[in-house]
């Protein structure tokens, strides 16, 4: 039972490449969502999910879009890069009662 | 967008001493509320959630009380140890269930000197 594993743990990208942040869950959750966390921010909340084949948006979604075409797998697209989505970045899977993280990606974009 | 507060912002102290730190929230439409520890470099990790008022949970030297009704809850440690050092967040749901859409607070970043 691995949990909420995601993929990769860092990552370097040059202003205006894309690349997708992987998120995947292994408890069955229906629920899953996306967070950013920036110094003296706290976690925002992205996008999220509360079941395959739906998603809605957090309070910080420009410039992320997420499908959920499997129970499991939840990932974070980013389409053109910018400076201002260098972040650390949590996939959430979520149980009625308690939320469980994955291990984060450390988002640099130059 | 749920507006949770967190105080203080940080927080020293000395190992052996007691602390508490406060979340504020909205009092209507309360549904539940959930208290993390997520310590540098690691993933946030579930302490409590609580959902009646007058709640009140203990895990070891950890505790939290919640009061709906003036939207407050508190989260005490007692004899704080180095292994406490972490920021503690709490986060509440908008929506009708215990879970939904989970917004957080800044946190509490916790140091406990030897």
């Amino acid at each position: 039972n691995a949990g909420v594993t995601q993929t990769p743990k860092f990552q370097v990208l040059k202003t205006g490449q894309s690349m997708t942040l992987q998120c995947a869950q292994d408890m069955n959750h229906e629920y899953m969502s996306w967070y950013r966390q920036d110094p003296g921010m706290g976690l925002r909340l992205i996008h999220y999910s509360v079941g395959a084949g739906i998603t809605d948006q957090g309070e910080v979604p420009n410039g992320y879009n997420v499908s959920r075409s499997t129970t499991e797998d939840f990932p974070l697209r980013l389409l053109s890069a910018a400076p201002s989505q260098t972040s650390v970045y949590f996939c959430a899977s979520s149980s009625q009662l308690r939320m469980y993280f994955g291990p984060g990606t450390r988002l640099t974009v130059t | 967008i749920l507006n949770v507060e967190q105080s203080p912002q940080s927080l020293h102290v000395q190992e052996g001493d007691s602390t508490n730190f406060t979340c504020s929230f909205p009092s209507s439409n309360f549904y539940a509320l959930h208290w993390y520890r997520w310590e540098t470099a690691k993933s946030p990790e579930a302490l409590f959630v609580m959902t009646l008022n007058g709640d009140e949970k203990k895990k070891g030297r950890i505790s939290a009380t919640l009061n709906t009704k003036e939207g407050y809850s508190y989260l005490y440690i007692k004899g704080s140890q180095p292994e406490d050092s972490a920021t503690y967040l709490c986060a509440l749901p908008d929506r009708g269930s215990t879970l939904g859409r989970l917004y957080f607070g800044r946190g509490t970043q916790l140091t406990v000197w030897p």
